[in-house]
């Protein structure tokens, strides 16, 4: 079992261009997140998706974030026009079931750190 | 909405003592409790989840929960250095259907000295 996996784990841009973040789930996961971290907010839910599906966005900025799951094997995240306050290290999760139930339990990639110069 | 509140925010302890950390949240209808471990630049590992007033331990973890109390704490039996960590944790609401979204406190940073 190879984990989460997230690419890039680093990833440096200018302000104004465009980030995409991957993210592959563990294979036959059904749930599907995207958090971010920083230090002065913690640990923010974004978005997620059940069965490729996209359930709830509420936590993604309305205007630049925009979260996709094309198929069961990856996600991607993508920020157009970069602020430096997009700044935050990005985790993707994902859990085997329908995520709710008391015994899911949630996967955490390790993570794509995006800084905006 | 949720507030999740940890604390200490900083805590170190000698190799072999028990460590304990605490928190707090702010709605009453929380059902699901986890504790994280996240080493620097690291994912999160989960140690311990608890839906239930008492206790749970898995290993050298254990979770009490008291929901009258708003208070879910986590206790760590001979830590080791290895240990050393930010430890999380992330609570959610049974209502609405909106039971998957977890809200995390900021955190505790644990150094474990030999």
């Amino acid at each position: 079992n190879a984990g989460v996996i997230q690419t890039p784990r680093h990833k440096v841009t200018g302000k104004g261009q465009e980030a995409t973040l991957w993210c592959e789930p563990i294979s036959g996961h059904s749930a599907v997140f995207w958090y971010r971290q920083t230090i002065v907010q913690g640990l923010e839910f974004l978005t997620y998706f059940r069965n490729q599906a996209p359930i709830d966005d509420s936590g993604m900025p309305k205007e630049r974030f925009s979260a996709q799951m094309p198929n069961q094997s990856h996600s991607t995240l993508k920020i157009q026009s970069t602020q430096p306050q997009d700044s935050a290290v990005y985790l993707c999760a994902s859990s085997p079931r329908d995520w709710g139930t008391n015994t899911g339990q949630l996967y955490f990639g390790e993570g794509s750190k995006l800084t905006v110069l | 909405q949720q507030k999740v509140q940890q604390s200490p925010e900083s805590l170190t302890v000698s190799e072999g003592a028990m460590a304990s950390l605490n928190c707090t949240f702010s709605d009453g209808t929380s059902n699901n409790f986890r504790w994280y471990r996240q080493h620097s630049a690291k994912g999160l590992e989960v140690l311990v989840s608890i839906f239930s007033d008492g206790e749970k331990e898995e290993g050298r973890f254990t979770a009490h929960l008291n929901r009258a109390n708003l208070h879910v704490s986590l206790h760590i039996r001979e830590p080791q250095p290895s240990d050393s960590a930010v430890y999380l944790c992330a609570v959610s609401i049974p209502s609405g259907g909106s039971n998957y979204k977890l809200t995390f406190g900021k955190g505790t940073l644990l150094t474990v000295t030999p």
